[in-house]
C-alpha cells in the first residue's frame, strides 16, 4: 500500500493560465475526495467521487474548476483562468466503503499564482 | 452551516500531556476524527472515534467524546518534539467539516 499520491507537488503559474493536478488513490478505495486548504486554515471540501461518478460539488468548486475520475482510478483537478485567489494547498484524500470511512490523505498540490 | 471550532495554539513541556479539545455542530457524523499536519504536508489520520463511544485509547493517544456537548478531546501522553504540529478534528460521514487547526508546540 503506497497511499495517496498526488503530482506536482508545487506549481506556480501565472494568473490566468490552466492548471491540471492529479491524485492516484489507495489502490482499493473507491471514494475520492478533493480538499482546498489556504494558509491558517482547515481543508475546505470542494468535491468527492464515489468510483467514477461525481456525487458532489462545494459551492466553492466555480465553473472554472472541473475534476474527473475517469474509470474510477486516479482523478485529475483543472482550474482554468487562473486567479491568485486560487493560490492555495489542493489536497486530495480517498477512503473505502459505500457510506463514509476514513479518509487518507495525500501530500498535497501547493499551486501558487502569481 | 456545519461548523468545528478549536483553540489555535498549545503550547507544551516535553514528557507533559497535551490536551486539544474541539467543539462541533454536525450531530449526524458517525465518525470524529483527529488528523495531524506537518508543515508543508498532507494529513495524517492519527485516530477517530465512532460517535457513541466516550473514550478510545491507542497508545498514547486518548480521545474523550461528550456527545452531548459535542465536545471532542485528544489528549497525547508523554508528548514529544515530534508531536509539535497542526491538529485538525473533523466530522462529518463524507464532507468533512474542519476547524482551523490547533498548534502544538512541543518545549524541550
Amino acid at each position: 500500500d503506497t497511499g495517496v499520491s498526488q503530482d506536482p507537488r508545487h506549481k506556480i503559474t501565472k494568473r490566468g493560465q490552466n492548471v491540471t493536478f492529479r491524485c492516484d488513490p489507495i489502490s482499493e478505495h473507491n471514494r475520492l475526495y478533493w480538499y482546498r486548504q489556504t494558509l491558517g486554515q482547515g481543508p475546505e471540501f470542494l468535491t468527492y467521487f464515489q468510483n467514477e461518478a461525481q456525487l458532489e460539488k462545494s459551492r466553492l468548486l466555480s465553473d472554472r474548476f472541473s475534476a474527473e475520475r475517469p474509470k474510477g482510478s486516479f482523478s485529475t483537478l483543472e482550474i482554468q483562468r487562473t486567479e491568485q485567489g486560487d493560490s492555495a494547498m489542493y489536497l486530495c484524500a480517498s477512503s473505502f466503503g459505500q457510506t463514509g470511512g476514513e479518509q487518507y490523505f495525500g501530500p498535497g498540490t501547493r499551486l501558487t499564482v502569481t | 452551516g456545519e461548523d468545528v471550532e478549536q483553540s489555535l495554539f498549545l503550547s507544551v513541556r516535553e514528557g507533559d500531556s497535551s490536551v486539544i479539545n474541539c467543539t462541533y455542530t454536525d450531530s449526524s457524523s458517525t465518525y470524529l476524527y483527529w488528523y495531524k499536519q506537518e508543515p508543508g504536508a498532507g494529513l495524517q489520520l492519527l485516530t477517530y472515534i465512532f460517535s457513541n463511544m466516550d473514550m478510545k485509547q491507542d497508545q498514547r493517544l486518548t480521545v474523550l467524546l461528550n456527545k452531548k456537548d459535542k465536545h471532542l478531546s485528544l489528549r497525547i501522553a508523554d508528548t514529544q518534539t515530534g508531536d509539535s504540529a497542526i491538529y485538525f478534528c473533523s466530522s462529518g460521514t463524507y464532507k468533512y467539516i474542519f476547524g482551523t487547526g490547533t498548534r502544538l508546540k512541543v518545549l524541550a
